[in-house]
């Protein structure tokens, strides 16, 4: 069975930190892995990554992928209070068809 | 503009009484989904559907059924709901299949069964 694992579970910081979130994945066939971010409705994508080692870039989130070890990192530098949300990871596979979550992590900066 | 709709995005239901959540896309993709999400246990994949007339079962699908008679809409049908099914659905559709791009995801219903 397919399985992603996010963590931390949750996570305070303040305004101007710098977080690191990560996932870890075992997915038979492995496609593609996303991150989404979900404030008070529905999850909005941020990245997808298929190739190891190459850093995907969006303003002040970085995300990179690890297929050895099967992991990914989400990176948030200089964080805001519009940076609180649930960061969701998902995996899929090969056949296109299944895209496993993770649980997510909670993250609220405080001012 | 691009968009999943869902309807109603909150509904309040006893147990028993057959419902169905509409979703539809405006996009032309082959692919859509609906998800639940609980608490801790992020979003959890009930059905999906590769293209007209063709669906399969995720890996939460007992007491959901779907149907996909047209492209653009994939509604999720509960039969006989029961307590256990409260939760927040999301149908989402996308280009290239599970993770082949991004997905867009509807607003989001949230049920409630007494």
């Amino acid at each position: 069975e397919d399985k992603v694992v996010q963590s931390p579970l949750s996570l305070v910081v303040h305004e101007g930190d710098t977080v690191t979130l990560n996932c870890s994945y075992e997915v038979t066939n492995f496609r593609s892995l996303l991150w989404y971010k979900q404030e008070k409705k529905a999850p909005t994508f941020l990245f997808m990554l298929t190739s190891s080692g190459i850093e995907k870039k969006s303003g002040r989130l970085s995300s990179i992928l690890d297929k050895k070890e099967l992991s990914s990192i989400l990176n948030i530098t200089a964080t805001q209070t519009g940076d609180s949300a649930i960061y969701l990871c998902a995996a899929s596979n090969n056949a296109g068809n299944m895209l496993t979550f993770g649980g997510g992590t909670r993250l609220m900066v405080k001012p | 503009e691009a968009q999943v709709t869902q309807n109603p995005r909150y509904l309040i239901t006893v147990t028993g009484k057959k419902l169905t959540v509409t979703c539809s896309q405006n996009m032309n993709h082959e692919y859509m989904s609906w998800y639940r999400q609980d608490p801790g246990l992020g979003l959890r994949q009930i059905y999906y559907s590769m293209n007209v007339e063709v669906t399969d079962k995720g890996d939460v699908p007992e007491g959901y059924k779907v149907s996909r008679k047209e492209k653009r809409n994939f509604p999720l049908i509960l039969e006989s709901p029961s307590p256990n099914q409260t939760s927040l659905y999301f149908c989402a559709s996308s280009s290239q299949g599970a993770g082949g791009t991004e997905a867009f995801f509807g607003q989001g219903t949230r049920l409630t069964v007494v």
